[in-house]
């Protein structure tokens, strides 16, 4: 049973299109997280959710929109898709300040837009 | 500005030939250094969490230590399976309380049999 799984796993669209893609979380964390890891394996917050309330938004262009309709759930939509945007994007979560553990990852979705 | 540092970038070993991997620091109200393990295709997998000068963990062939500067992850007879990207991370408080990582580039380890 997987305890942060994000889909798709690959999605490769055009320049301009809009993408969502889905985060679900079993662990009963609180806080969620989506990162964004480059070529060259370097990890960036992008947001970061506790509860349903958006708590940190690094500077990310506002094409960038994250949701979380419950606290077990965090998708990302991205409008008017660029290729700059082509990354792994990354889910994860944990229990906040009191999560000694660290966070927990899902398994990534490859972002290519061509 | 908050930062962490990795060195080597990459690291070629024979098995049985023991290392470390290296993580310097500059994160403001650091909290916690995590390391964290990341091989192909896959999300990074929670390893370690080290809070004071002078702690140390240890899983199997893996042992972090932690100074006021800098972090070691030494391994020790290393096999092939070890082989992935080590990755370090800062964990700083903000003024909301919640923590937020800050992840240096890794280092890209290779075992060989």
């Amino acid at each position: 049973d997987t305890a942060v799984s994000q889909t798709p796993k690959y999605l490769v669209t055009q320049m301009g299109n809009d993408k969502s893609i889905k985060c679900e979380q079993n662990l009963g964390h609180d806080t969620m997280y989506w990162y964004k890891q480059d070529s060259k394996k370097f990890l960036k917050i992008m947001f970061s959710y506790n509860n349903k309330e958006l708590i940190i938004n690094e500077t990310v262009p506002n094409r960038f929109s994250p949701k979380s309709p419950d606290k077990a759930h965090l998708n990302l939509h991205i409008n008017s898709l660029e290729l700059g945007d082509s990354a792994v994007y990354f889910c994860a979560s944990s229990q906040g300040l009191r999560d000694r553990a660290g966070y927990t990852f899902g398994s990534g979705t490859r972002l290519t837009v061509v | 500005e908050d930062q962490v540092t990795q060195s080597p970038e990459a690291l070629r070993l024979q098995e049985g030939e023991s290392s470390s991997l290296n993580c310097s620091y500059t994160v403001s109200g650091l909290r916690g250094l995590f390391w964290y393990r990341q091989d192909p295709g896959k999300g990074p997998e929670f390893l370690f969490t080290l809070y004071s000068a002078g702690e140390e963990k240890e899983k199997e062939r893996l042992k972090a230590t932690l100074t006021k500067k800098e972090s070691f992850l030494h391994i020790t007879a290393p096999k092939p399976e070890d082989s992935a990207t080590y990755l370090c991370a800062g964990g700083p408080v903000r003024s909301t309380g919640f923590q937020k990582l800050v992840f240096g580039t890794g280092t890209r380890l290779l075992v060989s049999p």
